[in-house]
């Protein structure tokens, strides 16, 4: 079975740039998560989608990051424009339904210099 | 605003010994508890999924236990292998969410 694929697995950019990241969850997985990982920190959910509508996304700061799960499928994350706290890994899980185990992907590494 | 607590914040221990860690969470309405390695490099794995108050899950040599009247959970980690080293993160999902909602985790290393 395939895992969550995460692109790209790392990023560096300037500040007020934009940038995206795309997940590819498990096949059949109807929830997707996005987390933030600020180093020294445990993972923080931004969005959550159950196929293609948001379950919860109170703690994606709307004004600069949005997310889409097209199709309920494969989701992008973005964020525009990007500040110096930005910097963490973006974590993409999916489980079969919400509340059963999350598989993740392998993160992207997002650097804002 | 829930908290899920994990300690210690990090540990080494020396090859061989044993090892426990705790997460705290909210004891009431209690859904689930996941507990979670992430080595280096690589994605978080599922190590339990804990639904029942007294659950004791076992997996080789790491085992969890769950009390959810007293919110806690302890996992622990008999004769620690390098290959150990690891943040193990627990994660909290309280009934009528579907929110995982993680603490900052245990980092472990293990030194040969």
């Amino acid at each position: 079975e395939a895992g969550v694929a995460q692109s790209p697995r790392y990023k560096i950019i300037e500040k007020r740039q934009s940038v995206a990241f795309w997940c590819n969850p498990i096949s059949g997985h109807a929830t997707l998560y996005w987390y933030q990982q600020i180093l020294g920190q445990g993972p923080k959910l931004l969005i959550q989608f159950q196929n293609n509508g948001v379950v919860d996304d109170s703690q994606l700061p709307k004004d600069r990051f949005s997310a889409e799960r097209l199709k309920g499928v494969d989701s992008t994350l973005k964020i525009q424009p990007a500040k110096l706290e930005d910097s963490a890994v973006y974590l993409c899980a999916s489980s079969p339904r919400a509340n059963t185990e999350a598989f993740f992907g392998q993160g992207t590494r997002l650097t804002v210099v | 605003i829930l908290n899920v607590e994990q300690s210690p914040q990090s540990l080494h221990v020396q090859e061989g010994d044993s090892t426990n860690f705790t997460c705290s969470f909210p004891s009431s309405n209690f859904y689930a508890l996941h507990w979670y390695r992430w080595e280096t490099a690589k994605s978080p794995e599922a190590l339990f999924v804990m639904t029942l108050n007294g659950d004791e899950k076992k997996k080789g040599r790491i085992s969890a236990t769950l009390n959810t009247k007293e919110g806690y959970s302890y996992l622990y980690i008999k004769g620690s292998q390098p290959e150990d080293s690891a943040t193990y993160l627990c994660a909290f999902i309280w009934g009528g969410s579907e929110k995982l909602v993680f603490g900052k985790g245990t980092k472990l290393t293990v030194n040969p």
